[in-house]
């Protein structure tokens, strides 16, 4: 079987920082997936790529930027951390029409 | 646009009751449904899926049906067990790649 694998696990940052959250798939899944999970509201989606260098937006891409430049590799960076931002950032990838495996997520805190 | 409605916030049951999330959804494409499951600290997971009408779709004691009559795909379970306790997603897929996620709901079962 596969793992998605995101890091860090936790990450701290400063106001008006850019940070950058990692993911990691060995299931050589095409497409991938960022998602935004707050409490009550769900899961957004931020970006998504169908495959390598493809990026599409979400509903919720403002502020954020990614990058697809392998297959295996999804990255997103928050642009400017806002003060008292916390949320967990949960990466997802699928084949076809299969289901989305996820990965344990990174939980931001913005100080 | 596409989207889906769920049983909003937190729903307590007593062990040995039934469990019934209601799901909702909207979308002008033939789609797949999904129910996922999230335990703390965990991963969220697929629970089940459905793309048949009037079809029952189950796995480990949860089963759902959808309808697309009145867009439906509600989870249900004869007997809630404490190790039910988790957040649940329902979410659609419409074919193009997006994946929408409801608010989710929290069950919590208790003795």
């Amino acid at each position: 079987g596969g793992i998605i694998t995101q890091t860090p696990k936790f990450l701290i940052g400063q106001e008006g920082q850019k940070l950058t959250l990692k993911c990691q798939q060995n299931f050589n899944h095409d497409t991938m997936y960022w998602y935004r999970q707050d409490s009550g509201k769900g899961l957004r989606l931020i970006y998504y790529s169908i495959t390598e260098n493809d990026l599409q937006k979400g509903d919720l891409s403002e502020g954020y930027d990614a990058s697809r430049e392998k297959k295996s590799s999804f990255s997103l960076t928050v642009t400017s951390a806002q003060k008292n931002e916390m949320a967990v950032f949960l990466c997802a990838s699928k084949q076809g029409n299969e289901r989305l495996f996820f990965g344990h997520g990174t939980k931001l805190s913005v100080l | 646009g596409d989207s889906v409605t769920q049983t909003e916030g937190l729903v307590t049951l007593t062990e040995g009751l039934p469990v019934m999330l209601n799901c909702t959804y909207q979308t002008a494409y033939s789609t797949f449904l999904f129910w996922y499951v999230q335990h703390l600290n965990e991963a969220p997971k697929l629970l089940l899926k459905s793309s048949t009408d009037n079809k029952r779709t189950e796995h480990q004691g949860f089963h759902a049906t959808l309808h697309k009559s009145s867009s439906s795909f509600h989870l249900q379970k004869s007997s809630a067990q404490l190790s039910d306790s988790a957040l649940y997603y329902c979410a659609l897929s419409p074919g193009n790649y997006k994946y929408v996620f409801g608010a989710g709901t929290r069950l919590k079962v208790i003795a």
